[in-house]
């Protein structure tokens, strides 16, 4: 109840190309859902996030899409560059953040 | 600018050890985590705080404690190191989640 399941867990993308990341949920307790970056060396940063109210936020080249009904939410990352070659990570929170198992993103020029 | 801080990037520690882990945030964030993170597993949350004196147990608790004596510093304890210990350990702190948990850049603990 408590899991966030993430897929795929490693996705390899061309330069230019949209980068999607996909998350889905049991517990409809939760009422957050953040996506974390993670550069080698470095622990993860908050990249962005949605409440359960929206179906859509757009933060630059990073959008979340995100199905209540379907309790699934994915990171769409338009124009991917090589310096988004990172591992992502979705969550869901309610007192504390559950994380996904993480995709790792290799960007190819 | 704002910062979590883990006094060591690598440790090696024999079986058997008490093993400390010490992560301090500069920021006055009430709330302190500590993650461990696994190839395939994700981040897995150990123990948490949001007040000094507390703590409440994550998702895997077992073989560890933790405690915090002072609102910026909260440490995680390896009662008796065992192999299946081995990680990579994220402390966090965070004011709210709405803005986002800031993470230290982890301890590679390895038991041998």
């Amino acid at each position: 109840q408590q899991q966030v399941k993430q897929s795929p867990q490693s996705l390899i993308v061309q330069k230019g190309g949209i980068s999607i990341i996909n998350c889905a949920y049991e517990n409809t307790a939760f009422d957050y859902f953040p996506w974390y970056q993670q550069f080698p060396g470095k622990g993860p940063a908050l990249l962005i996030a949605i409440r359960p109210d929206v179906s859509e936020k757009k933060e630059g080249r990073f959008t979340i899409s995100f199905n209540k009904s379907a309790k699934q939410f994915s990171l769409h990352i338009m124009d991917s560059q090589p310096g988004d070659s990172a591992t992502y990570f979705c969550a869901a929170h309610t007192d504390k953040l559950i994380f996904g198992t993480g995709t790792r993103l290799q960007v190819f020029p | 600018d704002v910062k979590v801080t883990q006094s060591s990037r690598y440790l090696v520690k024999r079986t058997g050890e008490k093993v400390f882990l010490e992560c301090v945030q500069d920021m006055d964030h009430e709330n302190m985590f500590w993650y461990r993170q696994d190839p395939g597993l994700g981040l897995r949350l150990i123990y948490f705080s949001y007040d000094v004196k507390m703590k409440e147990k994550g998702d895997i608790p077992e073989g560890y404690s933790v405690s915090r004596e002072k609102k910026e510093r909260f440490s995680l304890i390896l009662e008796s190191a065992s192999t299946n210990q081995t990680s990579m350990y994220l402390c966090a702190s965070s004011f709210s989640v709405d803005y986002g948990y800031t993470f230290g850049s982890g301890t590679r603990l390895t038991v041998v």
